[in-house]
């Protein structure tokens, strides 16, 4: 089945940094990715939306310029999250489709700690 | 109103038994619709999904979309204490939006 790949799993970083994750589809092609955002015993969150070759499409909240998408190939978009602060500390996942016929898969999620 | 309401629950089931959970959509629209179990510090998992009115079977689970009623379930045969998760509820028209999940406990 379709398998989808994010890393790191677990990053801890200082205030003022930034952080790269990394979400990969292995043995599929995804024009489309998604990226959400869950806090603790809260539902997933829609962030953005990422189009392969296009610009990622924000969700109502979420500022741009602080999380940006890049969705460069077919089978890798990036997140990466500008100037963190100990507020942007969540977990981070996200999903993409194989096909019409297919169900999203998730990737395993990326527990962001800002210190 | 929100777009995908789920019962936050927890919804306590006796092993052996059919855990029934339940999901309301508000936007006509919706093409397909998904339910994915959730362990407490993990990803969601899908388990499965329909698009089509009816039921769809696959093992222990049946969903059920009723597309009128703006409605979707998802049963549960044989609930077994792995089960015990939070299930999520999930609906896509330009984008897979999330119900806020129902935590489902199966005890022994």
């Amino acid at each position: 089945g379709a398998v989808v790949s994010q890393h790191p799993s677990w990053v801890i970083c200082k205030s003022g940094t930034s952080v790269k994750i990394e979400c990969r589809s292995l043995d599929f092609q995804a024009t489309t990715m998604f990226w959400y955002r869950q806090f603790p015993k809260q539902s997933l969150m829609l962030m953005a939306t990422s189009n392969e070759g296009s610009k990622a499409t924000y969700e109502q909240g979420v500022e741009k310029d602080k999380f940006l998408i890049n969705h460069a190939s077919l089978t890798l978009s990036t997140l990466t999250v500008t100037s963190a602060h100990p507020e942007d500390s969540s977990f981070y996942i996200c999903s993409a489709r194989q096909g019409s016929n297919y169900g999203y898969t998730f990737g395993s999620g990326t527990r962001l700690t800002v210190v | 109103q929100k777009e995908v309401e789920q019962n936050s629950g927890p919804l306590s089931v006796p092993e052996g038994a059919i855990a029934s959970l339940n999901c309301t959509y508000s936007d006509r629209g919706s093409q397909s619709f998904f339910w994915y179990r959730q362990y407490s510090g993990k990803s969601p998992e899908l388990i499965m999904f329909i698009y089509s009115n009816g039921d769809k079977e696959d093992g222990r689970f049946t969903a059920q979309l009723n597309k009128a009623s703006q409605y979707v379930s998802l049963l549960i045969r044989d609930s077994q204490p792995s089960d015990s998760a939070t299930y999520l509820c999930a609906v896509l028209t330009d984008k897979l939006i999330f119900g806020t999940g129902t935590r489902l406990q199966v005890f022994p």
